[in-house]
């Protein structure tokens, strides 16, 4: 089956520090990869997607992931945290499921609070 | 150019009760998705159409939810009768087709008493 981890469901930065946000995924195939922001009362927002292309990917607001098939992670990381970058993000995989249809699944949430 | 519709935004009704959500896509989409977001959980596929045709429909619960896409724009997603575990977020999405990325509405939050 494929899946998605996200490891810790809570992480906490200080403003200006670095932000990592860890996603390991399951896969038999090569993967479509996703990560998504969702701020407070809002719906999700495409922060970046691999998609076997480059395995280092940049996205909006200054995150980047990178993908590595030895580790089976996509983390997500900033160089340097701002208080906007408060919200819920979630990892996702594009599977195939049982009736041959293309979906995503979504990991659990790591909710991110930057300290002032 | 405007985003996802979503309406209500909020919806607080007794159990047994009959519950409705509209959502009116991206323009030019022809790809629609109801999702369900639990407290705490990632958003879970409930249904996906092209056009007015549901493609995929293997996670709705079809014994009490129902979901329509009249000329393939506006949907509606029913649930008839709520149970107290129908409280959650319902989300739904569209895009140019099934593989383009979609974009989310903001939501309607059910709270079922």
């Amino acid at each position: 089956a494929q899946s998605v981890t996200q490891l810790g469901s809570h992480v906490s930065v200080s403003e200006g520090a670095l932000v990592l946000l860890r996603c390991n995924y399951s896969s038999s195939v090569p993967p479509y990869l996703f990560w998504y922001v969702q701020y407070p009362n809002q719906g999700l927002q495409l922060l970046l997607k691999y998609t076997s292309a480059a395995t280092l990917v940049k996205g909006i607001n200054g995150f980047e992931a990178e993908f590595k098939k030895s580790e089976t992670s996509f983390h997500l990381t900033k160089p340097s945290a701002h208080m906007s970058d408060a919200a819920e993000y979630f990892c996702a995989v594009r599977l195939i499921s049982n009736f041959g249809n293309e979906k995503l699944t979504f990991g659990t949430g790591t909710r991110l609070t930057i300290i002032p | 150019e405007a985003g996802v519709v979503q309406s209500p935004r909020y919806k607080i009704i007794e159990k047994k009760q009959p519950v409705a959500f509209w959502c009116n896509p991206i323009s030019g989409h022809n790809t629609l998705y109801w999702y369900l977001q639990n407290l705490g959980q990632g958003p879970e596929l409930l249904i996906r159409y092209e056009n007015e045709e549901a493609v995929d429909d293997s996670q709705l619960p079809k014994d009490r939810f129902s979901a329509e896409r009249l000329k393939g724009v506006d949907s509606t997603l029913k649930i008839q009768p709520a149970e107290l575990g129908d409280s959650a977020v319902y989300l739904c999405a569209s895009s140019l087709y099934s593989q383009a990325e979609q974009y989310f509405g903001p939501g309607t939050r059910l709270t079922v008493t």
